[in-house]
């Protein structure tokens, strides 16, 4: 097991510009979710992927997207990014049932200046 | 509508003292609880899973127990040492795409 990788780990944007943020799963989890936590408040869902479709999404508008890929790889997409945007991301993976924890990965924090 | 509430928000003991976190939900009909624990700036790392028909688990020094019934969880943590300063974070996971819904975490230092 290689554990959950996030990159990058920071990244600087400016408003309106677009972001890729990329994780990398450990071989098997085939459901990999994603996070955005604001500072000093707990991790809020943003969508997850099982089997490479989308099977559930929060409070999040249709800018946020995202990609899961064969290889236990994802993607989330963020476009016209806004300055409420700066949070850290966190990608969390596990394998498919629900006995199953989730394991996360280090986050990327990005900042929308 | 899911609300996990962590108390207290903030917690400081000195060094050796077994310490209480409390979590609470307002939805029984949950599948598993995890607890978490986050350093600053850093990613969230698994301490102890509880699926909803179990009634504790136990790791080392951790030990959490779930109440479902009563929308409860405790982790309680014995001997506390420096290195267990840290963001504590609870979450439940229910329903439908079986998301984790968080608490605000209770931010912990042990004061050697």
């Amino acid at each position: 097991e290689t554990g959950v990788t996030q990159s990058p780990t920071h990244l600087i944007k400016t408003r309106g510009q677009q972001v890729t943020l990329r994780c990398s799963s450990q071989s098997g989890h085939n459901t990999v979710s994603w996070y955005q936590q604001a500072l000093g408040q707990g991790p809020q869902f943003i969508f997850q992927y099982y089997r490479e479709e989308e099977n559930g999404r929060g409070n999040f508008p249709p800018r946020f997207s995202g990609l899961q890929f064969p290889n236990y790889s994802s993607e989330l997409n963020v476009n016209a990014l806004e300055l409420d945007d700066s949070a850290l991301y966190l990608c969390a993976s596990r394998p498919g049932g629900q006995i199953y924890g989730y394991t996360f990965g280090s986050g990327t924090r990005l900042t929308v200046v | 509508k899911q609300e996990v509430t962590q108390i207290p928000a903030a917690l400081s003991v000195p060094e050796g003292e077994n310490l209480v976190l409390n979590c609470s939900f307002t939805d029984s009909a949950i599948y598993n609880l995890q607890w978490f624990r986050q350093d600053p700036g850093k990613g969230l790392t698994s301490l102890l899973l509880i699926q909803s028909s179990q009634r504790e688990q136990t790791s080392g020094r951790l030990n959490a127990s779930l109440d479902k019934s009563s929308g409860r969880s405790t982790l309680y943590i014995a001997a506390s040492q420096p290195g267990d300063s840290a963001t504590y974070l609870c979450a439940v996971v229910r329903g439908g795409a079986q998301k984790l819904v968080f608490g605000q975490g209770t931010r912990l230092t042990i004061n050697p």
